[in-house]
């Protein structure tokens, strides 16, 4: 079976800080993985995703993940956070099925 | 402009009553699927579809049916069996590569509530 688990369910961070947010998935098959960002009352948005090749993945908004096999995590990160990146972010893999979600992680950005 | 439109976006039903859906696409995707999520839960997955006339049961499949007659369209009913049906209803859609699924792209949702 396949599974993502996202460590942290809430993330304070103050405006202009560095955020990681931490993923680890479990699966006996390659995986792509995905990061999307969720605002209030609205569908998801994909922010990045790794299909294969380099393990730095860059996406919108000034997001990167790192895709790290050993490890089986997938972190996303910011340098520089704004009020705006206030949202819950989910972290998702496929396989040969749907994709498969973490519980979410919710970013507050404080002023 | 292509995407997912999901309606209504809030929907009030009475206990007992059935209520369906709407999720239509203009992406030319093959696969779609039905999202349930609730507080703290993440996304759970109802029913998928990868191709016309064939569905799936997801994870959380009791207690709601779909139907896939046309490519664009995949109608989501929640019958009165469903026993805890408040919760926030996403569709989505995408194209698989090989036999992998790449990324789903999300409808807005509908918030159904039962009153």
């Amino acid at each position: 079976a396949q599974s993502v688990t996202q460590l942290d369910s809430q993330v304070p961070v103050f405006e202009e800080a560095p955020v990681e947010l931490r993923c680890n998935y479990s699966s006996s098959v390659s995986v792509y993985l995905f990061w999307y960002v969720q605002y209030p009352n609205q569908g998801l948005q994909l922010l990045l995703k790794y299909l294969s090749g380099s393990t730095l993945v860059k996406g919108i908004n000034g997001f990167e993940a790192e895709f790290n096999k050993s490890q089986t995590s997938f972190h996303l990160r910011k340098p520089s956070v704004h009020i705006s990146d206030t949202a819950e972010y989910f972290c998702a893999l496929s396989g040969n099925t749907p994709l498969v979600f973490g519980k979410g992680t919710r970013l507050s950005v404080i002023a | 402009d292509g995407g997912i439109t999901q309606s209504p976006k809030y929907l009030f039903r009475k206990e007992g009553q059935n209520v369906t859906l709407s999720c239509e696409q203009n992406l030319n995707h093959d696969a779609m699927y039905w999202y349930r999520q609730d507080p703290g839960q993440g996304l759970r997955l109802i029913y998928y579809s990868q191709i016309v006339n064939d569905f799936q049961k997801g994870d959380i499949a009791e207690g709601y049916s779909v139907s896939r007659e046309k490519k664009e369209s995949f109608p989501l009913t929640v019958t009165s069996a469903q026993k805890n049906p408040t919760a926030f209803y996403l569709c989505a859609s995408s194209i698989p590569k090989g036999p992998m699924n790449t990324e789903a792209f999300f409808g807005q949702g509908t918030r159904l509530t039962v009153v």
